[in-house]
């Protein structure tokens, strides 16, 4: 199975700082049609995870600008600039190019 | 509006099973895949698997795949996840999710299944 090693495990910022969360994938997540498979979740406390970012850097609908994703093969990096307190949460990557489909183990981002 | 609620769990005995079912709405549910997703107290997520629209394909992590089984009735826009042979590693809160061409854009609320005697 393809892992993915998340780092921090977590971050404490003072809101309106820029955060920044790196995965790492065990194998390149490009698939053979050209794309890569990586997104990023956020599961706020209590409640469901929800999409942010699929496809290394297409923000889903709704998404504020400040997420950005971005990254290629195996190393990748969601930037949340001017975090807010609706930011904070544990954040998942997750990728769907191999099978198994795997998830990152996580970084929890808190108020300093 | 898209929902999705998920229903059947609850507290039962090791080695038993349970059958949780995922009841959707505001979306064509026979157009897409859907998939489980898992979270133990405490811990990360864990995918178990998705189906696809007519139950052609279903794919499970290795791990789980003698354990679970999914399956959907387009009729009743409903997704199921049979779980047998039940250990206290599969206590945690079960998830579905619609897949939209790779990602899980919409989540149910989850719901908690416990394994004790």
């Amino acid at each position: 199975d393809v892992v993915l090693t998340q780092t921090p495990v977590s971050l404490s910022v003072t809101l309106g700082d820029q955060a920044s969360i790196s995965c790492r994938s065990s194998q390149s997540l490009e698939y053979s049609d050209g794309y890569t498979y990586l997104e990023w979740y956020l599961q706020k406390p209590g409640q469901s995870p929800q999409l942010l970012i699929y496809e290394v850097s297409n923000r889903f609908s709704g998404v504020p600008d400040r997420f950005i994703g971005s990254g290629s093969g195996t190393d990748f990096t969601l930037k949340i600039s001017r975090v807010e307190p609706e930011d904070l949460g544990v954040y998942y990557c997750f990728q769907a190019t191999h099978d198994p489909p795997t998830f990152g183990g996580g970084t929890k981002l808190e108020l300093k | 509006e898209v929902k999705l609620v998920e229903s059947g769990g609850g507290l039962v005995q090791p080695g038993r099973s349970l059958k949780l079912s995922c009841a959707a709405s505001g979306f064509s549910f026979n157009d897409y895949w859907m998939g489980w997703v898992r979270q133990a107290p405490g811990k990360g997520l864990e995918w178990i698997g998705e189906i696809n629209q007519d139950s052609s394909t279903i794919n499970y992590t290795p791990s789980l795949k003698d354990k679970f089984t999914i399956s959907r009735d387009n009729a009743q826009n409903t997704l199921y996840l049979q779980m047998s042979k039940l250990g206290s590693e599969d206590t945690a809160i079960y998830y579905c999710a619609r897949d939209d061409d790779g990602y899980y854009s919409w989540w149910g609320q989850g719901v908690m299944v416990t394994v004790s005697s």
